[in-house]
């Protein structure tokens, strides 16, 4: 199965840990989206990048939030110093290109953050 | 601010009727719109999809309708299935940037057998 590929599927982490959630894109796919869904809510962009670059960042928090998709290896989401209020399903999703006809986003199965 | 709004939580529709869920927005920049289907513990995987050059487009038991005037579109479902029970999102691009894609915060559809 060559779909979107989220590890760890669960992280409980402490108030002021950090957290990296890990994510690989389908193979052939080199743009990737964070998204987060908060308990009862939609789920919000928080980024998009490309192989190395940061796209569009504009959901992000300011801080303690960062993102990255290197050359090699998967898209990172790291959270520094957690609260509380980080606790969340975090998906990520792919696409082969940007402005695709079909617009189709492919999600992994998520990674759920539970901050003690 | 939520751009795309799916005002009903949840909607509970009997086996072989018809299910009709509902998704307004507010962007009129909006070009492109997505029904995603998600089952517990699985991330969202995409249904069907309009763009607001059309009012509607079917596939098998699925057809989504756009409004465009009342910036409102729908998903109908007919016949329901049992397996069709999930948690629908409506979700929305916008023409001047093809990068985000704006979700509601969807409807939970149980078909009961």
């Amino acid at each position: 199965n060559a779909g979107v590929m989220q590890n760890p599927r669960h992280l409980v982490r402490r108030r002021g840990q950090e957290a990296r959630l890990r994510c690989s894109p389908m193979k052939g796919h080199s743009h990737v989206y964070w998204y987060r869904q908060l308990p009862e809510e939609g789920l919000k962009f928080m980024v998009y990048l490309q192989k190395e670059n940061i796209i569009d960042e504009s959901g992000m928090p300011k801080e303690r939030f960062s993102a990255e998709f290197p050359k090699e290896g998967p898209s990172i989401l790291r959270i520094q110093q957690v609260v509380r209020g980080d606790s969340a399903a975090y998906f990520c999703a792919s696409s082969p290109l940007a402005s695709t006809n079909t617009g189709e986003l492919f999600f992994g199965e998520g990674s759920r953050l539970t901050v003690l | 601010d939520q751009q795309v709004k799916q005002n009903s939580p949840s909607l509970s529709v009997q086996e072989g009727r018809i299910s009709i869920l509902n998704c307004d927005y507010t962007n009129s920049m909006f070009d492109y719109f997505l029904w995603y289907k998600k089952y517990p513990a699985e991330g969202p995987t995409f249904l069907i999809s309009i763009s607001s050059i059309k009012d509607k487009n079917e596939d098998g038991r699925f057809t989504v309708f756009l409004n465009k005037s009342a910036k409102h579109l729908s998903l109908h479902i007919v016949p329901s299935q049992p397996g069709d029970s999930a948690v629908y999102f409506c979700a929305a691009r916008s023409r001047d940037n093809f990068n985000k894609f704006y979700f509601g915060s969807g409807t939970k559809l149980n078909v009961k057998p």
